[in-house]
């Protein structure tokens, strides 16, 4: 147990779908972050909110939507998504964005496109 | 731009005895972090071990301990008394001493034989 949840654990949607990602942390943290894994490649960060501000958006598709209402839940809304977006989404916090302090991950959730 | 490099994509080790997974890393920073995340089957990402780059000393966490050589950029985990439960996927990690985002390997996939 992290104090990182995710909701749902596992997503399968057709392109034409909309749905929402949950991300969920009661560690008093102040940074969130949505990663994407791919089999085969490294972990990449997709969106970073410090403070609830969205402050990086690592040139991701705007089929991808990030909410962050307040510093406790992150959203990641998606919208007509293609086969190659099937992955691992993992969501973590950390207390702040300096390296001194580790990130705590999710379970994450296996996203499927039909 | 900062790179991780895992050269070994799948690794093997016998129960109670001792592996090293290598890790190397590009950067021009000063002033970084470095870390090794576990993730099982169960894909929760765990926190393994963390090491500042200001010190020599080698952080030790249990029966994992690394070997930080900085002017090499190399930082390799050992794993001692190795368990079965030590079987997962080894992400090993950089981030920049300011507001740096975590950067990371393509993994080492551990397998423990009893």
């Amino acid at each position: 147990e992290t104090g990182v949840t995710q909701t749902p654990r596992h997503l399968v949607m057709g392109m034409t779908n909309k749905k929402s990602l949950k991300c969920e942390q009661h560690l008093g943290h102040n940074a969130m972050y949505w990663y994407k894994q791919s089999a085969k490649k490294p972990l990449e960060l997709m969106f970073v909110y410090n403070f609830k501000e969205q402050t990086e958006n690592n040139s991701v598709p705007s089929r991808f939507s990030p909410e962050c209402p307040n510093s406790s839940h992150l959203f990641l809304h998606l919208h007509t998504l293609q086969p190659e977006d099937s992955a691992l989404y993992l969501c973590a916090s950390s207390l702040s964005r300096q390296g001194n302090q580790p990130q705590h991950f999710g379970d994450g959730t296996r996203l499927s496109i039909l | 731009a900062q790179t991780v490099t895992q050269s070994q994509p799948e690794m093997s080790v016998q129960e109670a005895e001792t592996v090293t997974l290598s890790c190397t890393y590009d950067t021009s920073e000063s002033d970084y972090y470095l870390f090794w995340y576990k993730q099982p089957p169960s894909r929760q990402m765990i926190l393994v071990i963390r090491q500042e780059a200001y010190k020599q000393q080698n952080a030790t966490e249990n029966r994992f301990s690394v070997n930080f050589q900085k002017a090499a950029k190399s930082f390799s985990l050992k794993i001692s008394d190795s368990q079965l439960g030590d079987a997962a996927m080894y992400f090993c990690a950089y981030m920049g001493g300011s507001q740096g985002n975590l950067i990371f390997g393509k993994g080492t996939k551990l397998s423990v034989k009893p």
